[in-house]
């Protein structure tokens, strides 16, 4: 089952604006992180943010982590036409030993219009 | 040169069939994947591998099989393909002694089975 489920499924902006997209899941993680996908193409790791982590930043891109809540934000500031993709949260979880397997949610497909 | 390539980047092949995918990875990590996308499912883990002697099954491994070859080399078989088999099938690898949770994923294999 999907650890990770992302909200909206999908976002449309205009060129400048920010974007936000949100990530839940069910149990306890290590980290989470974000990955980017342009159509049809394979993931980019964005980010990583540890369990003990609050808040990280990269760039245009800010994480944000509330494990009481189970949850995380991607804010992109200052969206440009070229993030158009669709954005997918993956968590690993605490199972034990160290397997390093994720699990990817269904993804926000952003689009950003020019 | 692309770190993750895979073999052939799309496929047609008919029910029945027995295929093969390739994946081939410069980058020197130890752990490889095998992850299937379908629309609106987001990625499904289907076998991992933690090097040459190591094999696990993912969540969906029914119908698929795999061998790794050498470090560099892991393939995804289709003993008898099915049209549910119709996806896009990714590849991955991650480095356990650097950063064992970020994955880098070829650019993908579009199957397709009639």
């Amino acid at each position: 089952s999907q650890q990770g489920e992302e909200d909206p499924q999908a976002l449309s902006i205009q060129e400048g604006e920010n974007a936000t997209m949100n990530c839940s899941y069910k149990t306890s993680i290590n980290n989470l992180q974000w990955y980017r996908q342009n159509s049809g193409r394979g993931l980019v790791h964005l980010i990583l943010i540890r369990s003990n982590e609050r808040e990280k930043h990269s760039g245009r891109l800010r994480v944000t982590l509330d494990t009481s809540k189970k949850s995380s934000s991607l804010l992109i500031t200052a969206s440009r036409a070229a993030d158009t993709a669709s954005y997918f949260c993956a968590t690993d979880y605490r199972s034990g030993g160290s397997n390093y397997k994720l699990t990817f949610g269904k993804g926000t497909l952003l689009t950003v219009n020019p | 040169d692309a770190d993750v390539t895979q073999t052939p980047r799309n496929r047609i092949t008919k029910t029945g069939k027995r295929i093969m995918l390739e994946c081939s990875q410069t980058k020197g990590h130890d752990r490889m994947y095998w992850y299937r996308q379908d629309p609106g499912l987001g990625l499904r883990l289907i076998y991992y591998s933690f090097d040459v002697k190591d094999i696990n099954k993912g969540e969906i491994s029914d119908g698929y099989s795999v061998s790794r070859q050498a470090q560099a080399k892991f393939s995804l078989s289709l003993e008898s393909a099915i049209p549910n088999q119709t996806a896009l099938y990714f590849c991955a690898t991650s480095d356990t002694a650097r950063h064992p949770y970020e994955q880098y994923f070829g650019p993908g294999t579009r199957l397709t089975v009639t």
